[in-house]
This record gives structure tokens, C-alpha cells and sequence, in this order.
């Protein structure tokens, strides 16, 4: 079964420290992987894939196909990063489908 | 642009009426995917449409249904409302590159 899960509800930090938004997946094929991002009163955002291979606001996350991981790392948080976060799995082959996890929360604090 | 939009909002229906959702993507945008986000859980997929053919379905019953017109633009159906249709209805278009862009949402509520 396609599955996205993320099992973390709510993530809460101080400003500086580390960040790790876990997401682990279930895809029989070669899925594409995203993590999308909700700031408070905006939509849901597209914040990096795994075929970009980008950097985005200094967030960056790495597939490990061994782990079925696709974990997202920021080395010192900052308190506008405050927002719901999805990661979300989509096959390659030709169709749009999203498959998103229940999502994170990351509370930022001062 | 705009961005993906969708209307109404906002929207209350009483058990059994149905509803008419509505999403306009960005223009150059083929492809339209609607999603359910129940309070709690992430975006479950509905539907997707790509130049007015339906190329996917997700794991919801048949009194969904959703079009697309000769413009890209699209609207999603639910028949017979349960309490359980009540969630935020999202609209996603997506072009070449298959990044899916998102619209603000309709709320339903069925009371």
C-alpha cells in the first residue's frame, strides 16, 4: 500500500536550534517525494522535491531508499518557519497524485 | 495570475443536498486534481483531470464526481451529503513541470 507517514504532530523548538521533520514512505515503485508547507491564513505551498535536490529557505531533505526516509533538516531555526508541514510521496508514471502524510507542526520560539 | 482560484470559500449545506465546488487553475495549467482535507489529516485525493479526462480517481464513493471544461477549469460534485463530507476541498493545477499548485480552498460544512 502507497503510505506517508509522518509521526510527529506538533514539533516545538527554539529559535537556533536544529530542526528534523521526520517522513517515512511506503511505495512499491519510484516515487517522487515533496514536502509541502502551510504558513498561517496561506495555502499549501510546494517547499522542495527530492529530484531538485535544492536548498529552500535553508531547509534541504535527502531520500534514503535503504530507510524509505525522506527526513527535513534546517541546521538553526527561525521563528517564521512556524507552519504545517506535509510531506507527500507521487508516482512517476504519469499521473498528479499526491499521497500526503497527516502532517507536522513546527512551532518556532523566540 | 492569480494563482489557482476557488469558490465559493466558504459554504453551509444541510444532510442530503448536494454541492457544487468550483476551482479555475493557472492558466497554461491542463491538469486539475481536487483533494478532501478533513481537521486533523492531511489532503486525500479525490480526483484528477487532464485535458477534460478523468486519469485518476481516489477511494471515495460515487456520489463524488468532478469535471473539467474546454478552459482547464473544474468542479467538483457530492450528492446525498453525510455529516463526513464536511472538511476543506483543495484544488491543485499543475503544468509541465509537476509541481502542484494549490488553491486557499473551500470550506464545507454540512450540518
Amino acid at each position: 500500500a502507497q503510505r506517508v507517514t509522518q509521526p510527529e504532530k506538533l514539533l516545538s523548538v527554539f529559535k537556533g536550534a536544529p530542526v528534523e521533520l521526520k517522513c517515512n514512505y511506503s511505495y512499491s515503485g519510484s516515487p517522487e517525494l515533496f514536502w509541502y508547507v502551510q504558513y498561517s491564513r496561506q495555502r499549501l505551498q510546494l517547499l522542495l522535491r527530492h529530484i531538485s535536490r535544492e536548498s529552500i529557505k535553508g531547509f534541504t531533505a535527502d531520500l534514503n531508499k535503504g530507510e524509505t526516509s525522506f527526513h527535513l533538516k534546517k541546521p538553526f531555526a527561525q521563528e517564521e518557519d512556524s507552519a504545517m508541514y506535509y510531506c507527500a510521496l507521487s508516482s512517476l508514471l504519469g499521473t498528479d497524485k499526491l499521497i500526503f502524510g497527516t502532517g507536522t507542526r513546527l512551532q518556532v520560539f523566540p | 495570475d492569480a494563482g489557482v482560484t476557488q469558490s465559493p470559500t466558504h459554504l453551509i449545506k444541510t444532510r442530503g443536498q448536494h454541492v457544487t465546488l468550483r476551482c479555475s487553475p493557472i492558466s497554461g495549467h491542463k491538469s486539475v486534481s481536487w483533494y478532501q482535507q478533513v481537521l486533523g489529516q492531511g489532503p486525500q485525493f479525490i480526483f484528477q483531470y487532464y485535458e477534460k479526462e478523468e486519469r485518476g480517481r481516489g477511494n471515495f464513493p460515487d456520489r463524488f464526481s468532478a469535471r473539467q471544461f474546454p478552459n482547464y477549469s473544474s468542479e467538483l460534485n457530492v450528492n446525498a451529503l453525510l455529516l463526513g463530507d464536511s472538511a476543506l476541498y483543495l484544488c491543485a493545477s499543475t503544468g509541465l513541470d509537476t509541481e502542484a499548485f494549490f488553491g486557499q480552498g473551500t470550506r464545507l460544512t454540512v450540518v
